[in-house]
């Protein structure tokens, strides 16, 4: 079966560091992955996604995540964290074994302290 | 460009009363549609899915049902509100075509039922 894991429920980082959250995946084609960011009481907002080509790959506010085919992971990953980005992150994966809907992952709370 | 609505963005029910929460995407056409609920500001659940008008999908067996009575209106409904129907609802939508479209979701409806 398809799934997708996010094993930090919380990262904390200061304001200015760099900034990683870890998805791990497990697909049984070709992966199509996608990363998501929730503020409080909002809807997600979409913010890159993997489908083919360059492993890293670059998206908005910034961000990027690196496809690494033999880790099966796709970390979202930022230079240099602001206080702005404090929000929950979502990654998720495409089952394409079956009707094709989006696997999500529990959720990373990243927490950026000034 | 497309956009999302959803309303309305939250409101308190009783138990037993009835429940109606409506979804219109603008700017495209024939969308795939979806309802999720988020429960506990965490785990995405799916609830329903659209490929077309009178094309619903349910994922889970529930007291909740989902209506398309035109291409990019999308409502969700209850006859009867239980208290475990309380929660962080979500529409969304995606262009039909490949597993590497990427889903799109409004700001979410809070429903409190008391």
């Amino acid at each position: 079966a398809q799934s997708v894991a996010q094993p930090e429920d919380q990262v904390n980082v200061a304001e200015g560091n760099p900034l990683t959250v870890k998805c791990t995946y497990s697909v049984s084609g070709n992966p199509y992955l996608f990363w998501y960011v929730q503020y409080p009481n909002r809807g997600l907002q979409f913010l890159l996604k993997y489908i083919t080509g360059d492993n890293l790959v670059k998206g908005s506010y910034g961000f990027e995540a690196e496809f690494n085919k033999s880790q099966t992971s796709f970390h979202l990953k930022k230079p240099s964290a602001l206080v702005s980005d404090s929000a929950l992150y979502f990654c998720a994966v495409r089952d394409t074994d079956s009707n094709y809907q989006l696997i999500w992952g529990a959720g990373t709370k990243l927490i950026i302290k000034p | 460009s497309q956009t999302i609505h959803q309303w309305p963005a939250t409101l308190v029910q009783p138990v037993g009363s009835p429940l109606s929460l409506e979804c219109t995407v603008e700017g495209t056409s024939n969308p795939n549609l979806y309802w999720y609920r988020q429960a506990a500001g965490r785990g995405l659940q799916l609830l329903f899915y659209s490929i077309g008008i009178d094309q619903i999908s349910s994922e889970v067996p529930q007291n909740l049902s989902a209506s398309r009575p035109q291409d990019r209106q999308f409502i969700l409904s209850s006859k009867k509100l239980l208290l475990s129907d309380s929660g962080f609802y979500l529409c969304a939508w995606s262009a039909t075509g490949g597993p590497g479209n990427t889903i799109y979701f409004g700001e979410g409806s809070w429903l409190t039922v008391v």
